[in-house]
C-alpha cells in the first residue's frame, strides 16, 4: 500500500509569487489533513477535510491559502500570494475513520521558502 | 485549548545510553497520545501511540506510558543507538470534535554518537 505523497518536496519562490502543494493520501482515506511546521517551532494544525468537504479550518492562517480537494481522492494548497513568513515544511497527513486513537499518516513534507 | 510540552533540546547522548524525554499535556477528557519520530531527509512516522490512561505503547525498543494523574506521556529506550538520531514528536489527539487534529509539541533533536 503506497503512503502519503506530497509534491514537490521542495519550492523555492519569491515574495509575491503563487505556489501550490499537492498532497496524495492513501488510497481509502477519507480524512485529510494539512499541518505546518514554521521556522523549527512546533507542527501545527492548518485544517481537516473528510473527502471534499472541509470539516475544520480553523487553522489557516489567513486568506492567502486556499485549500482544495476536489472528488476526494488528492488535495492542493495555494498560497497566493506568498510572504516570508509562509517559509516552513508543510506536512500531509490522511486516516481512515475520525475514530478516537486512530492513527494519521504523514507524508514526508514540502519545504517551501519565500526570499 | 489542548497543548503539548515537550522537553527542549538538542540532546547528545552516547551509543547505548539512557534515553528520556519529557512530554507533558493539557487537554480536556481523555485524549490520544502518540510520539512520531523524523529521521533526516524523510516525513513525520508513528513510533508508538496510547488510546487510555495506564496503556503502555512500545516500538523498536522505546516505551512511553500514558500517565493521567500526571498527564505525562514520557519517552524512554534504555539503550540508543547512531540510527536513532532523529527528531522526536509528542502530540496528542482530543477524545471529542469531529477533526481530531493532533497537537504538537516544539520537537526534541536528538543525536547519538558512537
Amino acid at each position: 500500500e503506497a503512503g502519503v505523497t506530497q509534491f514537490p518536496s521542495h519550492s523555492v519562490i519569491e515574495k509575491g509569487q503563487t505556489v501550490t502543494l499537492r498532497c496524495d493520501p492513501i488510497s481509502g482515506h477519507d480524512n485529510l489533513y494539512w499541518y505546518r511546521r514554521v521556522m523549527g517551532k512546533e507542527i501545527k494544525f492548518l485544517l481537516h477535510f473528510v473527502k471534499e468537504s472541509k470539516q475544520d479550518e480553523s487553522g489557516m492562517p489567513n486568506n492567502r491559502f486556499l485549500a482544495e480537494r476536489t472528488g476526494g481522492t488528492y488535495s492542493t494548497l495555494k498560497v497566493q500570494p506568498a510572504e516570508l513568513e509562509d517559509s516552513g515544511v508543510y506536512f500531509c497527513a490522511s486516516r481512515r475513520t475520525s475514530g478516537a486513537g486512530e492513527t494519521q499518516y504523514f507524508g514526508p513534507g514540502t519545504r517551501l521558502l519565500v526570499l | 485549548g489542548d497543548s503539548v510540552t515537550q522537553m527542549e533540546g538538542p540532546v547528545t547522548l552516547s551509543e547505548e545510553a539512557f534515553l528520556t524525554i519529557n512530554c507533558t499535556y493539557t487537554a480536556t477528557g481523555y485524549p490520544s497520545l502518540f510520539w512520531y519520530v523524523q529521521y533526516p531527509g524523510e516525513g513525520l512516522q508513528l513510533l508508538l501511540k496510547a488510546t487510555k490512561a495506564d496503556d503502555k505503547g512500545s516500538n523498536k525498543g522505546f516505551e512511553a506510558t500514558y500517565r493521567k494523574e500526571t498527564t505525562s506521556f514520557h519517552l524512554e529506550k534504555g539503550s540508543v543507538q547512531v540510527s536513532d538520531s532523529a527528531v522526536y514528536f509528542c502530540a496528542l489527539s482530543p477524545s471529542s470534535g469531529s477533526a481530531r487534529q493532533l497537537t504538537f509539541g516544539s520537537g526534541t533533536q536528538l543525536t547519538v554518537l558512537p
